[in-house]
């Protein structure tokens, strides 16, 4: 099976930029990568669709980045709401492959 | 707006079978795949099953490899419902499960609250 890789944990206090990354082999390949963020509770959210496009309202300190086999989500001047668990997603051969999330604290 | 609201969790035991729906409102239904994904607890999410808008055949189906054999997923174009037919149920199947949309690259652009199951005996 194909795996996606993510850091566990990332802790950032406020204001500063986030980077989450997410590693695989045919990433930047022939498929990209999206990301979403679970809050405790909540149905998980779109953040970045493929290509690295933003869906309308989320803000724009969320983005997105490809370099080689790696995908990075990155938030700027990240705020305590953003506290959550963010998974990557792709797919290969009509499977869908989540990360296994990274949990972001804020303080 | 487009509204996923699943239902027909609960509690079961090892082995017995369960079936979820999701009803879907706020955009065309048959125009757009769908799909089941679960959150265990402690884990991240997993995809479990995609289903292609038309849905008419099992060609349409896709499972991940725990659930194949077990589980089933369908859809009725006609009530704007997705399913899961879940038989066979093991302890590891326990999560909350979610309907997503496709948005037609298997990016997941709308989610349902989810449901839970819970398999203990």
């Amino acid at each position: 099976s194909y795996d996606l890789t993510q850091p566990p944990s990332l802790s950032v206090s406020p204001g500063q930029t986030a980077s989450i990354t997410c590693s695989g082999d045919k990433l930047g390949t022939k498929h990209n990568c999206c990301w979403y963020q679970q809050k405790p509770g909540q149905s998980p959210v779109l953040l970045i669709s493929q290509y690295n496009k933003r869906p309308s309202g989320i803000p724009e300190r969320f983005s997105g980045s490809i370099s080689g086999n790696t995908a990075t989500l990155t938030i700027s001047g990240t705020q305590t709401m953003d506290e959550a668990d963010y998974y990557c997603q792709t797919w290969d051969s009509l499977n869908v492959v989540f990360g296994g999330g990274t949990k972001l604290t804020v303080l | 707006q487009v509204q996923l609201v699943e239902s027909g969790g609960g509690v079961v035991q090892p082995g017995r079978s369960l079936r979820l729906s999701c009803v879907a409102s706020g955009f065309i239904f048959s125009n757009y795949a769908m799909h089941w994904v679960r959150l265990a607890p402690g884990k991240g999410l997993e995809w479990v099953a995609m289903i292609s808008f038309e849905g008419s055949d099992e060609n349409d189906e896709f499972y991940v490899d725990s659930v194949k054999g077990r589980f089933t997923i369908s859809r009725d174009n006609s009530k704007n419902t997705l399913y899961l037919q879940m038989n066979s149920l093991r302890v590891e199947d326990t999560a909350v499960y979610y309907c997503a949309k496709d948005d037609g690259v298997f990016t997941f652009d709308s989610w349902g609250q989810g449901t839970l199951v819970t398999v203990s005996s």
